[in-house]
């Protein structure tokens, strides 16, 4: 069965310092990944996808994330931090062919930023 | 206007009464999907449907039923709602199951007193 865990709850970080969201999973076929992003009261928007294809993602406002299966990783990076980054992040696994297609979401990583 | 919409986007009950929360969607999504968000537990599927007249639990179903009489409408409707009911709630829609991004709404914060 899939899983994914997102292993910190919060991350802190300064304006214009790098962001690190780290995502781990678990999965017996070829797994297509995604980060969403939420911001408060909003509903989840698609940060980016990696569905086979490269194994680094390039998504919208200078994130990106890279696929590592040998360290079954997806974790998101972004170079400088903005105000506007501050949100809560969601990874999410959902397995290929022969698996479940379900998606399964992450608990979630809530991105703080100080100016 | 094109896109996904829910309604209400709020909403206070009483326990045991029945509320329906609302999903359109007009880019003829097969897939629909409803999810509740708590704290600590990220989102959590409730049911999904592969198209009209087709539905299946997700992981937590139990007090929920949902219906699809036509692609583009998929209501949650709480049979009898509970405390632990108090959630927000998201529709979302694909064009896949697990391939394609999830297209998500504005969601429904719903209070059971």
């Amino acid at each position: 069965a899939q899983s994914v865990t997102q292993l910190d709850s919060h991350v802190s970080v300064s304006e214009g310092t790098p962001v690190l969201l780290r995502c781990n999973y678990s999965s017996s076929y070829s797994p297509s990944l995604f980060w969403y992003v939420q911001h408060p009261n909003k509903g989840l928007q698609l940060l980016l996808k990696y569905t086979s294809a490269a194994t680094l993602v390039k998504g919208i406002n200078g994130f990106e994330a890279e696929f590592k299966k040998s360290e079954t990783s997806f974790h998101l990076t972004k170079p400088s931090a903005h105000m506007s980054d501050a949100a809560e992040y969601f990874c999410v696994v959902s397995e290929g062919s022969g698996g479940s297609y379900i998606p399964t979401f992450g608990r979630g990583t809530s991105l703080i930023v100080h100016p | 206007d094109a896109g996904i919409t829910q309604s209400p986007r709020y909403k206070i009950t009483e326990t045991g009464r029945q509320v329906t929360l609302m999903c359109h969607q007009t880019w003829s999504h097969s897939y629909m999907f409803w999810y509740r968000q708590d704290l600590g537990h990220g989102l959590r599927l409730i049911y999904y449907s592969a198209a009209a007249d087709i539905t299946d639990k997700g992981e937590v179903p139990d007090g929920y039923v949902v219906s699809r009489s036509k692609t583009e409408n998929f209501p949650l409707t709480l049979e009898s709602a509970t405390r632990s009911q108090t959630s927000v709630y998201f529709c979302a829609s694909s064009d896949s199951m697990g391939y394609y991004e999830q297209y998500f709404g504005p969601g429904t914060r719903l209070t059971v007193t």
